[in-house]
């Protein structure tokens, strides 16, 4: 299909790791990336990865991408009350970004 | 101050109105996105701009349409109005020389339809 898809909660303890997921669909994409919306806010870039790349790390952040199953995920380690927000994937498609549906993470202490 | 600003934030009008939302960017990008965004939905694409004499439609474009004034300013319409046009709006700009292309979104704009 034509969707990029993500499951839509998530639900951690403060201090564990999050990990949300991400299933894309255009195996030609050049870059994937994690979008992060606060609430009330837009979208900003949290981090990406060239499509030429298995992981990526930045400080808490950890970017897994599985180029044969067309999965993406990203890993938030020892995650924080701030990071309770919506995450988003995207794939980049013919000069567009192509979003996934966004998975609102809750933090709880 | 922000880079990219939209106006309204916040709209509520009545079925049949017309209605103008409105995008400026001072980040000297000439590419312009409109989106909405729906609950469960994620953000889909209405109409894109990559200069000042270049509009395309996006996946959901039908009821929409979009004048590019500028390259700082990129306004989305609503000719007639309808309830299930109610979702947040977002404007985004990205410039042609990004490697990885990343897109700097607005504050968003509520728009509601009665």
């Amino acid at each position: 299909g034509e969707d990029v898809e993500q499951s839509l909660f998530l639900s951690v303890r403060e201090g564990d790791s999050s990990v949300i997921n991400c299933t894309y669909t255009d195996s030609s994409s050049t870059y994937l990336y994690w979008y992060k919306q606060e609430p009330g806010a837009g979208l900003q870039l949290l981090t990406y990865i060239f499509s030429n790349m298995d992981m990526k790390q930045d400080q808490r952040l950890t970017v897994l991408l599985n180029k044969k199953d067309k999965h993406l995920s990203l890993r938030i380690a020892d995650t924080q009350t701030g990071d309770s927000a919506i995450y988003f994937c995207a794939e980049h498609r013919t000069d567009k970004l192509i979003f996934g549906t966004g998975t609102r993470l809750q933090v709880f202490p | 101050d922000a880079d990219v600003t939209q106006t309204p934030r916040n709209r509520i009008t009545k079925t049949g109105k017309r209605i103008m939302l409105e995008c400026s960017q001072t980040k000297g990008h000439d590419r312009m996105y409109w989106y909405r965004q729906d609950p469960g939905l994620g953000l889909r694409l209405i109409y894109y701009s990559f200069d000042v004499k270049d509009i395309n439609k996006g996946e959901i474009s039908d009821g929409y349409s979009v004048s590019r004034q500028a390259q700082a300013k990129f306004s989305l319409s609503l000719e007639s109005a309808i309830p299930n046009q109610t979702a947040l709006y977002f404007c985004a700009t990205s410039a042609e020389w990004s490697s990885y292309n990343e897109q700097f979104f607005g504050p968003g704009t509520r728009l509601t339809v009665l």
